[in-house]
């Protein structure tokens, strides 16, 4: 089983739709939760935290459950620049175990 | 927020030629670094852990005499490829764990190192 598994996609969605991406992790002690985007070729870059408490920026809505080991990430009235593969992401002490990615098509 | 710099962005060398590629914590000190590659249609894999001082610590299936990391001082880590392979061409990306937040860790902008 991997460490982080994450929906393996891809989602093909219209403009304007919400998308909802999941991701469980096995290791118990892991102590933070992220969600990147990563554009083709490029560097994965920083979309939010993700906190027991839910944590909200603009259109994007991150939730952790602790108790099953679970991390969403929902995105509202989707724009095409949101294509993109996102990925969730654990970390202890600052190594970061990466899953697969879910790709995202935003069409018009 | 913390700025992480990975140089070259984009190298192409030659089959049996080594490669540098540097990762630097421009705005705070990082004992610890870590080394990642990704190739294509596939997810980041962690291939070792550099601690400023000491050895790097491999992880398994990371050959340690191919991937030379030096990590010398509290704001530069580099990885040497050496003798490279077509097979070694994938993307390369180094994150710095910042010494006074735990558990943050922040990416360079990564290598994409082509061998022919």
């Amino acid at each position: 089983r991997k460490e982080v598994e994450q929906d393996p996609g891809p989602f093909n969605v219209p403009e304007g739709a919400t998308v909802a991406f999941n991701c469980t992790y096995s290791n118990s002690a892991s102590q933070s939760f992220f969600w990147y985007r990563q554009d083709c070729r490029k560097e994965p870059k920083l979309l939010m935290s993700v906190y027991s408490s839910g944590n909200e920026d603009g259109r994007f809505t991150a939730q952790l459950n602790r108790a099953s080991q679970y991390i969403s990430l929902l995105i509202r009235d989707s724009k095409l620049s949101d294509s993109a593969t996102y990925l969730c992401v654990v970390t202890n002490a600052g190594k970061s175990t990466f899953g697969d990615g879910t790709t995202l098509t935003v069409k018009p | 927020g913390a700025v992480v710099s990975q140089h070259p962005s984009r190298v192409i060398c030659k089959s049996g030629t080594s490669v540098k590629i540097e990762c630097r914590s421009l705005d705070f000190q990082a004992t610890t670094m870590f080394w990642y590659r990704q190739f294509p249609k596939q997810s980041l894999m962690l291939m070792a852990t550099s601690n400023e001082g000491s050895k790097a610590t491999y992880e398994q299936g990371v050959e340690k005499d191919k991937f030379l990391i030096n990590h010398a001082s509290l704001t530069l880590s580099t990885l040497t490829v050496t003798s490279a392979h077509p097979e070694d061409s994938s993307f390369y990306i180094c994150s710095a764990r910042d010494t006074a937040l735990s558990t943050e860790a922040f990416f360079g902008q990564g290598t994409r190192l082509t061998v022919v």
